[in-house]
């Protein structure tokens, strides 16, 4: 199992560009979750899919973000337009249900 | 509503010595408890969870948390810790039913073991 896989690993861009991260979560879970992680704010959840549908995005910070589960295998987080204070590492991490949450690598943003 | 509370920022313990990272959360229903591990430039790790039955969970790594009720604690425990224990590591809740498959994660206690 490959577990959770997301790209980039790291992303540098000037802001006002467009970011889009990915995820491709574990076969078989149904939960898929996006986190954003700072010094400052520690861990935040952003928002969470159940089998593809989004549940629960108040964690979203603006309507710069967005994020999209188009089938199961596959989840995208996007920033249009990016801003500095954007930086941040970017989790995510998936689930089967109401059992423990396995989580990518990350994706390290960082926005000049 | 719920949250949890990780009151340490850092402890330090020497290599052979038992360790204990602190949690403490409130719910308004039966929770369910969480470790995770994160090791510098990787994501978390699942170490443990607490959802029902024997207050005494064992998981990864030698690692065990006790679930405390009438404390409202779930504090992580190791009989003798290892340099390569050093990492970050958060406590995190879900509250059933109210808040559905999210969990709240505390801010962190970083762990640093010396030789």
């Amino acid at each position: 199992d490959a577990g959770v896989i997301q790209s980039p690993r790291h992303e540098v861009t000037e802001m006002g560009q467009e970011v889009t991260l990915r995820c491709k979560p574990i076969s078989g879970h149904d939960y898929l979750f996006w986190y954003r992680q700072t010094m400052m704010r520690g861990l935040e959840l952003l928002i969470y899919f159940n089998n593809n549908v989004p549940i629960d995005d108040s964690g979203m910070p603006e309507d710069r973000f967005s994020a999209k589960m188009p089938n199961a295998s596959f989840s995208t987080l996007k920033i249009q337009p990016s801003e500095p204070r954007d930086s941040a590492v970017y989790f995510c991490a998936s689930s089967v249900s109401s059992n423990e949450q396995f989580f990518g690598p990350g994706t390290r943003l960082t926005v000049l | 509503a719920q949250s949890v509370a990780q009151p340490e920022d850092q402890v330090n313990v020497a290599e052979g010595n038992p360790l204990t990272v602190k949690c403490t959360y409130s719910v308004s229903g039966n929770p369910y408890l969480f470790w995770y591990v994160q090791y510098p430039n990787r994501g978390l790790q699942f170490l443990l969870k607490y959802i029902t039955g024997d207050n005494l969970v064992k998981g990864s790594y030698g690692f065990e948390a006790e679930f405390n009720k009438s404390q409202t604690s779930f504090h992580l425990k190791k009989p003798s810790a290892l340099v390569s224990d050093s990492a970050l590591y958060f406590c995190a809740v879900r509250d059933i039913p109210d808040s559905g498959y999210a969990l709240n994660f505390g801010k962190g206690t970083s762990l640093l073991v010396t030789p």
